[in-house]
């Protein structure tokens, strides 16, 4: 069973640059979920979708953050403009069951100077 | 809003040894569940070992062990026997019965010296 695939692994833009993050999730998981860790910080949530709609997106931290989930299958959260405090570490994971066990990605690294 | 704290960044310990990683948390519920996750170097988050909160019994996985103090709000991990691939870091979470989502931790790193 092929995992949580995310990419890029790494990114690296300048400031006011706009980048895509993409995640791909287990075959068959409705639920995905982004999270984020800042240098140093927690990992915070951002949002969870069902299948293609947003569930809770309470922790996206501002409307320069768009994530979306066509068709139920593969997310994408794009930042613009990028600022440097976005920089972090952004991980997907998907779940099968609303309170099921998680898998998570190897995460994107991003870098925003 | 509940809290997850884990006040040691860092830990090292000596191949073989036993070494103990520790987390307290804040909530206002009686039902929930905590997890210890690692990320090795190669980023992929793994669950490493989940305990529910009604359960008084402490869950044991192999080499890893948690020590659940509910009155305490504490929910350290212990290593046994401890191995070079151990070396990660170790984030506590919590989530709440009703919920879906993850409360993490600030994370330790944890260094194996052979």
């Amino acid at each position: 069973e092929a995992g949580v695939t995310q990419f890029p692994s790494h990114s690296v833009i300048e400031k006011g640059q706009t980048v895509t993050l993409r995640c791909d999730p287990i075959s068959g998981h409705d639920n995905l979920y982004w999270y984020r860790r800042v240098m140093g910080k927690e990992i915070k949530f951002l949002l969870h979708f069902v299948k293609e709609s947003k569930q809770d997106e309470s922790g996206m931290p501002n409307n320069r953050f768009l994530a979306e989930r066509t068709g139920g299958t593969y997310s994408t959260l794009k930042v613009q403009p990028a600022e440097l405090e976005d920089s972090g570490v952004y991980f997907c994971a998907s779940s099968q069951f609303l309170r099921g066990g998680y898998t998570f990605g190897s995460g994107t690294r991003l870098t925003v100077v | 809003a509940q809290t997850v704290t884990q006040s040691q960044p860092e830990m090292s310990v000596q191949e073989a040894e036993t070494v103990t990683l520790s987390c307290t948390y804040d909530t206002s519920e009686s039902d929930y569940y905590l997890f210890w996750y690692k990320q090795p170097p190669s980023r992929q988050m793994i669950l490493v070992i989940r305990q529910e909160a009604y359960k008084q019994q402490n869950a044991t996985e192999n080499r890893f062990s948690v020590n659940f103090q509910k009155a305490a709000k504490s929910f350290s991990l212990k290593i046994s026997d401890s191995q070079l691939g151990d070396a990660a870091m170790y984030f506590c979470a919590y989530r709440s019965k009703s919920g879906s989502r993850l409360t993490f931790g600030e994370g330790t790193q944890l260094t194996v010296n052979p």
